[in-house]
């Protein structure tokens, strides 16, 4: 009964690095996505999976690569991290992504950029 | 695109005190969601509502959708220190398959 799985739970990069963060569910859910967390903005999507093969952008997707590796795993890759990227970030996930059902999160990446 | 605001931002309350906190969307909803973020944690759901006017409860917590289906309102009675975190409203637009989550609203409660 883990739910969404994320790793790593806290990272420090220097400007310039690169880094994937890794978001793993065992529910077997068909949708999942990427949100980040910045005090007073609330949650914004950086980027969605609906289902195994598919990616879209959100909201926030410039400077972020996703890849939806398989039903379960869902990956966020920065290539050339900025400190404007310092920020937490959730992983979530749906049973569709329509679902009448809310979304389960993953515990959160905190992330620091200098 | 699509926008969802939530007022107050932050609300100080004494234990036993009520607290509401109020989310507006710029288009009409077809469900919206509330989800409960502790001190440090992540989001966790907590319900969901779809038709207009309606209105659910969980113990101390009164979730209402309203007529046009453009804003809603948690409420919650006798407030209880357990209670603290940030609540946010999380809208999906009618025709959108993605869920746009509301600013938040931290609650803080003092014994």
């Amino acid at each position: 009964n883990a739910g969404v799985t994320q790793t790593p739970k806290f990272q420090v990069l220097k400007t310039g690095q690169s880094m994937t963060l890794q978001c793993a569910q065992d529910m077997n859910h068909n949708s999942m996505y990427w949100y980040r967390q910045d005090p007073g903005m609330g949650l914004r999507l950086i980027y969605y999976s609906a289902s195994e093969g598919t990616t879209d952008k959100g909201e926030v997707p410039n400077g972020y690569n996703v890849s939806r590796l398989n039903k379960r795993e869902f990956s966020l890759r920065l290539e050339s991290a900025a400190p404007s990227q310092t920020s937490v970030y959730f992983c979530a996930s749906s049973e569709y992504a329509g679902s009448l059902y809310g979304y389960t999160f993953g515990s959160g990446t905190r992330l620091t950029v200098v | 695109g699509q926008q969802v605001m939530q007022i107050p931002q932050y609300q100080h309350v004494q234990e036993g005190e009520d607290f509401t906190t109020y989310c507006n969307s710029s288009t009409t909803l077809s469900n919206i969601q509330w989800y409960k973020q502790r001190p440090g944690g992540h989001p966790v759901f907590l319900i969901q509502l779809v038709k207009s006017g309606e209105v659910k409860k969980q113990k101390r917590l009164t979730f209402q959708f309203g007529e046009a289906k453009k804003n809603s309102s948690l409420h919650i009675t006798a407030t209880q220190t357990t209670d603290v975190g940030t609540y946010f409203c999380a809208g999906r637009g009618t025709g959108f398959q993605k869920l746009v989550f509301g600013t938040g609203t931290r609650l803080l409660v003092s014994p």
